[in-house]
């Protein structure tokens, strides 16, 4: 069973910085491309960025671009995103989720972590 | 970017209706296009992917169609588990985009 696991949320000050990760399971991690979406509160859904298995190709969202990088890790079966400068339009629920079968559609979603930029 | 359009916004409709969602893009993506539902508090679910593939585990009810701009969800009879607020979204380019979300509520 694929499992999707998110982490590293939480309560940050405007211009600070927050990493998440994603633990993927039940899959070989490395075949596939992952992907964030973000969720602000009451919102729809919003791309955020998308990596390749191998890491060579990353794709980012205009909104986040030059602030946020997505990386992965294939030996730990992770998947991350480092958010720097955060600013209040950042806060969401943030999704990790997997492709299928390397076409940006998104077949497997994690459950979300919060993000939340206020002062 | 694309811009992918969704209408209605909202809909109300009873157990048993047949419910059409529309997905317009601002430009031809052939059939890429997905269709997503979401529950209150819960992580998106892929219904249909490719415009009209049904993905593993979804109801035959749902079914997709259209091509280039114009894209449709059908469901062909509403069931209490169906309440819930469905996008549309493209895989033609990034940035991957998607609709701005249509409810379907219980009338």
């Amino acid at each position: 069973e694929v499992q999707l696991v998110e982490s590293g949320g939480g309560l940050v000050k405007p211009g600070e910085s927050l990493r998440l990760s994603c633990a993927a399971s039940g899959f070989t991690f490395s075949s596939y491309n992952m992907n964030w979406v973000r969720q602000a509160p009451g919102k729809g859904l919003e791309w955020v960025s998308s990596i390749s298995g191998s890491s060579s190709s990353m794709y980012y969202a205009d909104s986040v671009k030059g602030r946020f990088t997505i990386s992965r890790d294939n030996a730990k079966n992770s998947l991350y995103l480092q958010m720097n400068s955060l600013r209040a339009e950042d806060t969401a629920v943030y999704y990790c989720a997997r492709d299928l079968s390397n076409v940006e559609y998104f077949q497997h979603w994690g459950q979300g972590t919060l993000v939340t930029v206020s002062s | 970017d694309i811009q992918m359009t969704q209408s209605p916004s909202s809909v109300s409709a009873s157990v048993g209706d047949r419910v059409t969602i529309t997905c317009r893009a601002s430009q031809d993506i052939s059939s890429w296009l997905a269709w997503y539902q979401q529950k209150p508090g819960k992580a998106p679910r892929l219904l249909i992917y490719g415009t009209t593939s049904l993905q593993s585990g979804v109801p035959s009810r749902f079914s997709g169609s259209g091509s280039g701009t114009d894209f449709t969800l059908t469901i062909s009879s509403l069931q209490p588990e169906d309440f819930a607020t469905y996008y549309c979204q493209q895989a033609n380019s990034f940035p991957n985009t998607f609709g701005g979300g249509t409810k379907v509520e219980i009338k």
